[in-house]
């Protein structure tokens, strides 16, 4: 059984990197792509971006120049950087791997457990 | 980008009832690619329907997913007890993939 374990940071004062990372457990990490999603009360659920084995990347234009989506040189875990954080970043910060069924992307099958972070001074 | 707005906000329903939950997109959703949700609380999502109408594994088969174009619906034909939560659709056929706000079911 797949799972996601996910990790980092869960206070940040602003201007400073939140640092995500996410394991990927039990199933194989190429012929996916493997997203970061947020989740806040004001903006609901937000994708950030994605990364495949090979480290092609997606990101969202929303979030412009800040987001950095990595992977290992073992191609696990893969990592998410947002700089220059403020108060509007706060929110739980999700793993995810897109569905092969629905073409390796896009459909979200496998969700880390999420993490809590808040950006505060 | 392409918006999604999902009605209603809240759906007010009794166990046994029919659930008929609605995303509609501001432009064509490329290849019907779309997906529901189901989140309860202090949970991550859980893929319900993607590709508009496939039910993802292991999914009960009183959920079912139809639409095409702008207007999507999820139905659940007979709801259960532990049917009751919030649900999401989501669009993957345009970057950025984006939400819905949401619709919350619960329990009449």
């Amino acid at each position: 059984q797949v799972q996601l374990q996910q990790w980092g940071a869960g206070l940040l004062k602003p201007s400073e990197t939140l640092s995500l990372t996410c394991a990927v457990y039990g199933g194989s990490f190429s012929g996916h792509y493997w997203s970061w999603i947020r989740q806040s009360p004001g903006k609901g659920l937000e994708w950030i971006g994605e990364i495949n084995h090979s480290g092609s990347t997606h990101n969202n234009p929303s979030l412009k120049s800040r987001v950095t989506i990595s992977v290992g040189t073992t191609n696990n875990p893969f990592s998410l950087k947002l700089s220059s954080v403020t108060a509007a970043d706060t929110a739980v910060y999700y793993c995810a791997r897109g569905s092969l069924a629905a073409g390796g992307t896009g459909a979200f099958d496998i969700w880390g457990q999420g993490t809590v972070v808040t950006v505060s001074s | 980008e392409i918006v999604l707005r999902q009605s209603p906000a809240t759906l007010s329903l009794s166990p046994g009832e029919r659930a008929t939950l609605s995303c509609g997109a501001s432009q064509s959703v490329s290849s019907s690619y779309l997906a529901w949700y189901q989140q309860k609380p202090g949970l991550a999502p859980r893929l319900l329907v993607y590709d508009a109408n496939i039910r993802a594994t292991g999914i009960p088969d009183r959920f079912s997913g139809s639409g095409s174009g702008t207007d999507f619906t999820l139905t659940i034909s007979r709801l259960e007890p532990e049917d009751f939560a919030v649900y999401y659709c989501q669009q993957y056929g345009g970057s950025p993939y984006t939400f819905g706000q949401g619709t919350k079911l619960e329990i009449k």
